[in-house]
């Protein structure tokens, strides 16, 4: 299994809702990634797990809450967003790096998330 | 400040001829490198990668150069395959300590291959 998957793969939420998108590999991995993809924009890291523990919040507002329960789930906990907010969600793991480099380093499909 | 920058938005090129995309950075502590393939509404899949202590790195019709004194990198593809049109992004790594990496993206090229 080379992939990440990410569920749902589209999320339409209201400003006062509260919702989750999960992440999931199996490659073992111990080093798992959110990034934010704004349309016309190229990703922008929001938090680093490294053996399920936060390493790093590149100051997210706190309506966005991850969490990681295990090695290889990944989640990110949404509550009253607002339309801004509005992007694609990826979620990526990745291994230590070998001869060829950072190899391996793998995206999911994302989370078009809309907020309204 | 942007840290990693493709500064041509777009190219196109004629199938079977070579794709050559540059992509430029600024921070010399990173120390990996990477290129990605994107599709509207997808994630980035990976290409190929190189370490900042190599200079090159081919990977089937990929390949690419590193010139860290310049700091600058190219990723040529030959052929070019209409199926290659996508929106490629360069990304340098820092490492984030434990065992994780956080990448930095440049804003990316439209490459377009003309049959």
């Amino acid at each position: 299994d080379t992939e990440v998957t990410q569920t749902p793969k589209h999320l339409v939420m209201g400003m006062t809702n509260k919702k989750s998108l999960k992440c999931e590999q199996h490659m073992g991995h111990r080093a798992m990634y959110w990034y934010k993809q704004k349309a016309k924009k190229p990703p922008e890291l929001m938090f680093v797990y490294s053996y399920e523990k936060l390493s790093i919040n590149e100051s997210v507002p706190s309506r966005f809450s991850p969490e990681c329960p295990n090695s290889s789930l990944l989640n990110l906990h949404l509550h009253a967003l607002q339309p801004e907010d509005s992007a694609l969600y990826l979620c990526a793991s990745s291994q230590a790096p070998g001869p060829g480099g950072l190899v391996g380093y793998t995206f999911g499909s994302g989370t078009r998330l809309t907020v309204v | 400040d942007q840290q990693v920058k493709q500064n041509s938005p777009s190219l196109s090129v004629q199938e079977g001829r070579i794709s050559i995309l540059n992509c430029d950075y600024t921070n010399s502590m990173f120390d990996y490198f990477l290129w990605y393939k994107k599709y509207p509404a997808e994630g980035p899949t990976f290409l190929i990668s190189i370490s900042s202590i190599k200079d090159k790195n081919e990977d089937g019709r990929f390949t690419v150069f590193l010139n860290k004194s310049a700091k600058h990198l190219s990723l040529h593809i030959v052929p070019s395959q209409p199926g290659d049109s996508a929106v490629y992004f360069c990304a340098a790594s820092a490492s984030s300590g434990a065992g994780s990496y956080q990448l930095t993206f440049g804003k990316g090229t439209k490459l377009s291959v003309i049959p």
